[in-house]
């Protein structure tokens, strides 16, 4: 289960409020990746990065902003133009070379 | 761009038998398929994976089956456990210009009942 940590595990948000939710690797992973869960929707990628300095929009980037400043971290920020961020984050990373990813325990976002 | 589709999206069994999950895919240069399981509340985590050059992979209870041709994977689980029961999710991994993506299916649950 170490390696891969995110923060805080619930987290509440006011209605036009940004939020930055936290996560941090300590395998080595080159690649880093967010994605958001609701119920019955599976996993859909927010942003993902390759290395440091460099990242990607994914299938539902709107909303969203991350940076990628250090190879051990990667915030991603709910802005409040996420029409509706209640959800399950995920993050996850990436070794080069390979092709499993691993997963934080993610973070509960509840807007009220 | 990719699309995986993945059938049942709920799955009742007893125990003892056995579970089988579907996914198809659209994208013909997807060369990954790995399939994760995801308890209440807790994070997915990757319990088998088939690669393109392969048809079959088997880990104890655990098999997937590849059909490239047709583009469709599936898990097979026998001799089913309550402590099976859980989302599964199947996704299909692209790679371009160096990154790689997994794109998911919606999940299944499974309950295996006692």
């Amino acid at each position: 289960d170490g390696g891969i940590t995110q923060s805080p595990k619930y987290l509440f948000r006011k209605e036009g409020q940004n939020v930055t939710l936290s996560c941090e690797q300590n395998l080595n992973h080159d690649a880093m990746y967010w994605y958001r869960q609701d119920p019955g929707q599976g996993l859909r990628l927010i942003y993902y990065s390759q290395i440091v300095n460099d990242f990607q929009k994914g299938d539902i980037a709107e909303g969203y902003s991350v940076s990628r400043e250090k190879k051990e971290s990667f915030p991603l920020t709910v802005t409040s133009a996420q029409k509706n961020p209640t959800a399950f984050y995920l993050c996850a990373s990436l070794a080069r070379g390979r092709h499993e990813q691993f997963f934080g325990p993610g973070t509960r976002l509840t807007v009220l | 761009g990719e699309n995986v589709e993945q059938h049942p999206s709920t799955l009742s069994v007893q125990e003892g038998d056995s579970a089988v999950i579907k996914c198809t895919y659209s994208d013909s240069a997807s060369n990954y398929f790995p399939w994760y399981k995801q308890e209440l509340g807790k994070r997915p985590q990757l319990i088998i994976d088939i690669r393109s050059n392969v048809g079959e992979k088997k880990d104890q209870r655990i098999a997937v089956t590849l059909n490239k041709t047709a583009k469709h994977f599936s898990l097979h689980i026998t001799e089913t456990q309550p402590e099976d029961s859980a989302v599964y999710f199947c996704a299909a991994s692209i790679s371009q210009g160096g990154s790689e993506k997994l794109v998911f299916g919606k999940g299944t649950k499974l309950t295996v009942n006692p």
